[in-house]
C-alpha cells in the first residue's frame, strides 16, 4: 500500500531538548516536504526536497532542519524546540500532480 | 498561483449529492484546479484535478465552467465519512514532481454530512 509514514504520532517535549520526527515514503517519489498546521493559519510549508541531497526552505523554516540522505526518508529536526513550535506537522511526498500526506505528528513543547 | 474563494461551511444530507463551489476568477490558462480534503486532523487527501474538461474518478466529479473562473466538486452520494474540510487549489501542473510542491491551502469549506 502506497503510504507516507510519520513517527511519532504524538510527542510532548520540553523546551530545548532536540527531537527528530521521521518521515518515510514507499512510492519512490523524488519530492518530499514538511508542513505545519496551526489554527487560523492553515497549512504552511517548512522545508521541501526535490531529490536526494537537495533541500530548500519553504515559508516557515526558522527553527527547523531537514536532511535527505536517501530517497525514502525525510526527517524533520528541531535542534532546540520552543513552545511556538507546538503544532500539527505533516510530511508529504509527491509525484507529478498528486501529493500524499502522512497522518500527522502532534507536537507539544512545554 | 491564482487565489480561490470558497464558502466557509456547508451541510449536506447523507446520501444526497454534495456540491462544493470554488471561485477562481484570476485563473490563468496553464493553471489546473485541484481538490484536496482533510478529515479532522488527518493528512490532506488528494481528490481530483482538472484543467478545462469535466473530470470524474471514483471519489468525485469536477465541473469547471467554460470560462474556467469557477468550479464545483461533486460528491454524488455523500456519507458521514465525507465530513471534512475541502480545499480548492489552483496552480500550474508540471511534468516534474515539483508541480505538487508548496501547495497553498486556504481556509477551505467545512462540509458536514448530516444523518
Amino acid at each position: 500500500e502506497a503510504q507516507v509514514t510519520q513517527n511519532p504520532r504524538y510527542l510532548i517535549t520540553v523546551t530545548g531538548k532536540k527531537l527528530t520526527v521521521t518521515c518515510s515514503q514507499n512510492m519512490n517519489h523524488e519530492y518530499m516536504s514538511w508542513y505545519r498546521q496551526d489554527p487560523g493559519l492553515g497549512l504552511r510549508q517548512i522545508y521541501y526536497s526535490m531529490n536526494v541531497e537537495v533541500t530548500d526552505k519553504g515559508d516557515v523554516p526558522e527553527g527547523y532542519k531537514v536532511s535527505r540522505k536517501e530517497k525514502r526518508n525525510f526527517p524533520l529536526i528541531l535542534e532546540s524546540p520552543s513552545p511556538n513550535q507546538t503544532s500539527l506537522y505533516f510530511c508529504a511526498s509527491a509525484r507529478n500532480t498528486e501529493a500524499f500526506f502522512g497522518q500527522g505528528t502532534r507536537l507539544t513543547v512545554v | 498561483d491564482a487565489k480561490t474563494t470558497q464558502p466557509p461551511s456547508m451541510d449536506c444530507a447523507e446520501g444526497r449529492a454534495a456540491n462544493l463551489p470554488c471561485n477562481h476568477s484570476t485563473i490563468s490558462g496553464n493553471e489546473y484546479v485541484y481538490w484536496y480534503r482533510q478529515i479532522h486532523s488527518q493528512g490532506p487527501q488528494y481528490i481530483i484535478h482538472g484543467l478545462k474538461n469535466n473530470e470524474t474518478n471514483e471519489m468525485a466529479s469536477l465541473i469547471i465552467t467554460e470560462d474556467r473562473k469557477s468550479s464545483t466538486l461533486i460528491l454524488p452520494h455523500a456519507t458521514l465519512r465525507d465530513t471534512a474540510v475541502y480545499y480548492c487549489i489552483v496552480r500550474v501542473a508540471r511534468r516534474t514532481s515539483g508541480s505538487a510542491r508548496q501547495l497553498t491551502f486556504g481556509s477551505g469549506t467545512q462540509l458536514t454530512v448530516l444523518p
